[in-house]
Protein backbone atom coordinates (compact mmCIF):
# COMPACT_ATOMS: atom_id res chain seq x y z
CA UNK A 1 0.00 0.00 0.00
CA UNK A 2 3.44 2.04 0.43
CA UNK A 3 4.06 1.83 -3.34
CA UNK A 4 3.92 4.20 -6.20
CA UNK A 5 4.03 2.46 -9.34
CA UNK A 6 5.35 4.52 -12.06
CA UNK A 7 4.99 3.66 -15.88
CA UNK A 8 6.70 3.83 -18.65
CA UNK A 9 9.88 2.40 -17.55
CA UNK A 10 11.32 3.97 -20.77
CA UNK A 11 10.20 6.90 -23.02
CA UNK A 12 11.43 7.77 -26.46
CA UNK A 13 9.93 11.13 -27.91
CA UNK A 14 10.24 13.50 -30.70
CA UNK A 15 11.40 16.72 -30.13
CA UNK A 16 8.92 19.58 -29.74
CA UNK A 17 6.44 16.30 -28.84
CA UNK A 18 4.25 16.00 -25.95
CA UNK A 19 5.88 13.23 -22.88
CA UNK A 20 3.52 11.90 -20.20
CA UNK A 21 4.80 9.82 -17.59
CA UNK A 22 1.93 8.04 -15.24
CA UNK A 23 1.93 7.13 -11.65
CA UNK A 24 -0.50 5.23 -9.53
CA UNK A 25 -1.16 4.81 -5.51
CA UNK A 26 -3.05 2.81 -3.05
CA UNK A 27 -2.45 4.67 -0.26
CA UNK A 28 -5.20 7.41 0.16
CA UNK A 29 -3.52 9.14 3.18
CA UNK A 30 -0.83 10.43 0.65
CA UNK A 31 -1.36 14.50 0.12
CA UNK A 32 1.74 15.25 -1.36
CA UNK A 33 3.12 14.21 -5.22
CA UNK A 34 6.35 15.68 -6.47
CA UNK A 35 7.92 15.29 -9.58
CA UNK A 36 11.47 15.09 -9.57
CA UNK A 37 14.35 15.44 -12.28
CA UNK A 38 17.65 13.43 -12.73
CA UNK A 39 20.40 14.06 -14.67
CA UNK A 40 23.18 11.77 -15.00
CA UNK A 41 25.87 11.88 -11.91
CA UNK A 42 23.37 14.65 -10.31
CA UNK A 43 20.74 14.45 -7.81
CA UNK A 44 17.61 14.52 -8.17
CA UNK A 45 15.91 18.15 -8.54
CA UNK A 46 12.29 19.07 -7.55
CA UNK A 47 10.62 19.66 -10.63
CA UNK A 48 6.77 20.52 -9.83
CA UNK A 49 4.16 19.28 -7.19
CA UNK A 50 0.90 19.22 -6.74
CA UNK A 51 -1.58 18.70 -3.32
CA UNK A 52 -4.93 17.04 -3.85
CA UNK A 53 -6.85 20.06 -3.49
CA UNK A 54 -6.28 20.96 -7.24
CA UNK A 55 -6.48 19.11 -10.33
CA UNK A 56 -3.58 20.28 -12.51
CA UNK A 57 -0.91 22.56 -12.11
CA UNK A 58 1.05 23.97 -14.91
CA UNK A 59 4.81 25.86 -14.77
CA UNK A 60 6.10 26.45 -17.65
CA UNK A 61 6.12 23.62 -20.43
CA UNK A 62 5.49 21.13 -17.51
CA UNK A 63 2.08 20.34 -16.59
CA UNK A 64 0.74 17.24 -13.46
CA UNK A 65 -2.57 16.37 -13.65
CA UNK A 66 -4.27 14.91 -10.70
CA UNK A 67 -7.20 12.98 -10.53
CA UNK A 68 -7.88 11.72 -6.41
CA UNK A 69 -10.93 8.94 -7.52
CA UNK A 70 -8.37 7.21 -9.99
CA UNK A 71 -5.49 7.42 -7.22
CA UNK A 72 -3.29 8.55 -10.51
CA UNK A 73 -0.99 11.25 -11.50
CA UNK A 74 0.59 12.53 -14.25
CA UNK A 75 3.29 14.28 -15.73
CA UNK A 76 3.36 16.19 -19.46
CA UNK A 77 6.14 18.33 -20.56
CA UNK A 78 4.44 20.24 -23.55
CA UNK A 79 7.48 21.21 -26.53
CA UNK A 80 9.69 18.10 -25.29
CA UNK A 81 13.27 19.10 -26.08
CA UNK A 82 16.58 17.19 -26.00
CA UNK A 83 17.86 19.06 -22.94
CA UNK A 84 14.47 17.65 -21.06
CA UNK A 85 16.40 13.97 -21.38
CA UNK A 86 16.66 12.89 -18.50
CA UNK A 87 15.06 10.40 -15.49
CA UNK A 88 11.98 11.41 -13.92
CA UNK A 89 10.43 9.83 -10.47
CA UNK A 90 7.22 10.62 -9.23
CA UNK A 91 6.93 10.50 -5.64
CA UNK A 92 4.13 10.51 -2.87
CA UNK A 93 3.79 11.15 1.00
CA UNK A 94 1.60 11.93 3.65
CA UNK A 95 1.24 14.82 6.25
CA UNK A 96 1.87 17.21 3.53
CA UNK A 97 5.18 16.84 2.95
CA UNK A 98 6.44 16.04 6.54
CA UNK A 99 7.09 12.77 6.12
CA UNK A 100 9.66 11.02 3.87
CA UNK A 101 8.87 10.34 0.07
CA UNK A 102 7.85 6.91 -1.38
CA UNK A 103 9.36 7.19 -5.22
CA UNK A 104 8.50 5.68 -8.08
CA UNK A 105 10.43 3.16 -10.22
CA UNK A 106 11.54 5.95 -12.66
CA UNK A 107 11.31 6.67 -16.27
CA UNK A 108 14.16 7.36 -18.40
CA UNK A 109 13.45 9.99 -21.10
CA UNK A 110 15.07 10.27 -24.29
CA UNK A 111 14.13 13.40 -26.70
CA UNK A 112 15.54 12.78 -30.06
CA UNK A 113 16.22 15.72 -32.78
CA UNK B 1 25.00 28.56 -4.54
CA UNK B 2 24.89 24.65 -3.48
CA UNK B 3 22.60 24.13 -0.58
CA UNK B 4 23.21 20.45 0.15
CA UNK B 5 26.88 19.38 -0.30
CA UNK B 6 28.37 16.09 -0.32
CA UNK B 7 31.79 15.14 0.14
CA UNK B 8 33.19 13.48 -1.19
CA UNK B 9 31.88 13.23 -5.05
CA UNK B 10 33.58 10.08 -5.40
CA UNK B 11 34.88 7.67 -2.78
CA UNK B 12 36.86 4.40 -3.34
CA UNK B 13 37.33 1.95 -0.53
CA UNK B 14 38.32 -1.72 0.23
CA UNK B 15 35.93 -4.71 0.80
CA UNK B 16 35.74 -4.26 4.67
CA UNK B 17 37.07 -0.81 5.31
CA UNK B 18 34.99 1.40 7.17
CA UNK B 19 34.01 4.67 5.01
CA UNK B 20 32.37 7.76 5.82
CA UNK B 21 30.59 10.48 3.51
CA UNK B 22 29.53 13.55 4.99
CA UNK B 23 26.71 16.37 4.19
CA UNK B 24 26.05 19.76 4.82
CA UNK B 25 22.94 22.19 4.27
CA UNK B 26 22.87 25.94 4.55
CA UNK B 27 19.14 25.46 4.15
CA UNK B 28 18.82 25.37 7.66
CA UNK B 29 16.30 22.45 7.64
CA UNK B 30 15.52 20.12 10.37
CA UNK B 31 15.26 17.08 8.30
CA UNK B 32 18.15 15.25 7.20
CA UNK B 33 18.04 12.24 4.70
CA UNK B 34 20.32 9.59 3.62
CA UNK B 35 19.50 7.61 0.75
CA UNK B 36 21.20 5.04 -1.56
CA UNK B 37 21.07 4.38 -5.42
CA UNK B 38 21.78 2.09 -7.50
CA UNK B 39 22.27 2.24 -11.06
CA UNK B 40 18.65 3.16 -12.51
CA UNK B 41 16.76 2.22 -9.70
CA UNK B 42 14.85 4.91 -7.46
CA UNK B 43 16.39 6.45 -4.17
CA UNK B 44 15.99 4.34 -1.33
CA UNK B 45 15.74 5.96 2.26
CA UNK B 46 18.32 4.86 4.23
CA UNK B 47 17.26 6.40 7.49
CA UNK B 48 16.29 10.20 8.34
CA UNK B 49 16.53 12.59 11.42
CA UNK B 50 13.98 14.91 12.75
CA UNK B 51 16.44 17.51 14.47
CA UNK B 52 18.15 15.27 16.72
CA UNK B 53 15.57 12.32 16.29
CA UNK B 54 17.03 9.47 14.69
CA UNK B 55 14.42 7.41 11.81
CA UNK B 56 15.87 4.41 10.66
CA UNK B 57 14.22 2.13 7.76
CA UNK B 58 12.87 -1.37 8.89
CA UNK B 59 15.53 -2.74 5.99
CA UNK B 60 18.42 -0.77 6.46
CA UNK B 61 21.50 -2.92 7.05
CA UNK B 62 23.17 -2.79 10.67
CA UNK B 63 26.44 -2.18 8.67
CA UNK B 64 24.60 1.55 7.86
CA UNK B 65 25.42 4.34 10.75
CA UNK B 66 24.48 7.85 10.70
CA UNK B 67 25.50 10.67 12.68
CA UNK B 68 23.82 14.41 12.80
CA UNK B 69 26.46 16.46 15.46
CA UNK B 70 24.78 19.76 14.38
CA UNK B 71 21.63 21.18 12.58
CA UNK B 72 24.17 22.10 9.32
CA UNK B 73 26.15 18.22 9.32
CA UNK B 74 25.06 14.88 8.84
CA UNK B 75 27.65 11.64 8.04
CA UNK B 76 26.81 8.52 6.58
CA UNK B 77 29.04 5.65 8.26
CA UNK B 78 29.66 2.47 6.78
CA UNK B 79 31.34 -0.34 8.93
CA UNK B 80 32.28 -2.74 6.90
CA UNK B 81 30.91 -2.39 3.03
CA UNK B 82 30.44 -4.78 1.31
CA UNK B 83 30.59 -5.22 -2.94
CA UNK B 84 26.80 -4.56 -2.77
CA UNK B 85 26.89 -1.30 -1.27
CA UNK B 86 28.67 0.17 -4.25
CA UNK B 87 26.36 2.53 -5.18
CA UNK B 88 25.22 6.63 -5.30
CA UNK B 89 24.50 7.59 -1.48
CA UNK B 90 22.80 10.87 -1.73
CA UNK B 91 22.08 13.41 1.16
CA UNK B 92 18.78 15.82 1.11
CA UNK B 93 17.06 18.17 3.75
CA UNK B 94 13.76 19.52 4.21
CA UNK B 95 11.60 21.58 5.99
CA UNK B 96 9.23 20.24 8.09
CA UNK B 97 6.42 22.30 9.38
CA UNK B 98 2.72 22.83 10.33
CA UNK B 99 0.61 23.19 7.98
CA UNK B 100 2.99 21.78 5.24
CA UNK B 101 6.51 20.37 4.86
CA UNK B 102 8.80 21.90 2.57
CA UNK B 103 10.36 20.03 -0.63
CA UNK B 104 13.75 17.85 -0.20
CA UNK B 105 16.32 19.47 -1.78
CA UNK B 106 18.76 16.92 -2.94
CA UNK B 107 22.90 17.17 -3.35
CA UNK B 108 25.09 15.83 -6.10
CA UNK B 109 25.51 12.27 -4.13
CA UNK B 110 28.75 10.61 -3.35
CA UNK B 111 29.73 7.65 -5.71
CA UNK B 112 30.91 4.75 -3.85
CA UNK B 113 32.53 2.17 -4.81
CA UNK B 114 33.97 -0.76 -3.35
CA UNK B 115 37.41 -2.69 -4.77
Amino acid sequence: QQQVKQSPQSLIVQKGGISIINCAYENTAFDYFPWYQQFPGKGPALLIAIRPDVSEKKEGRFTISFNKSAKQFSLHIMDSQPGDSATYFCAASINSGNTPLVFGKGTRLSVIA
Amino acid sequence: DAMVIQNPRYQVTQFGKPVTLSCSQTLNHNVMYWYQQKSSQAPKLLFHYYDKDFNNEADTPDNFQSRRPNTSFCFLDIRSPGLGDAAMYLCATSMASDPGGQPQHFGDGTRLSIL
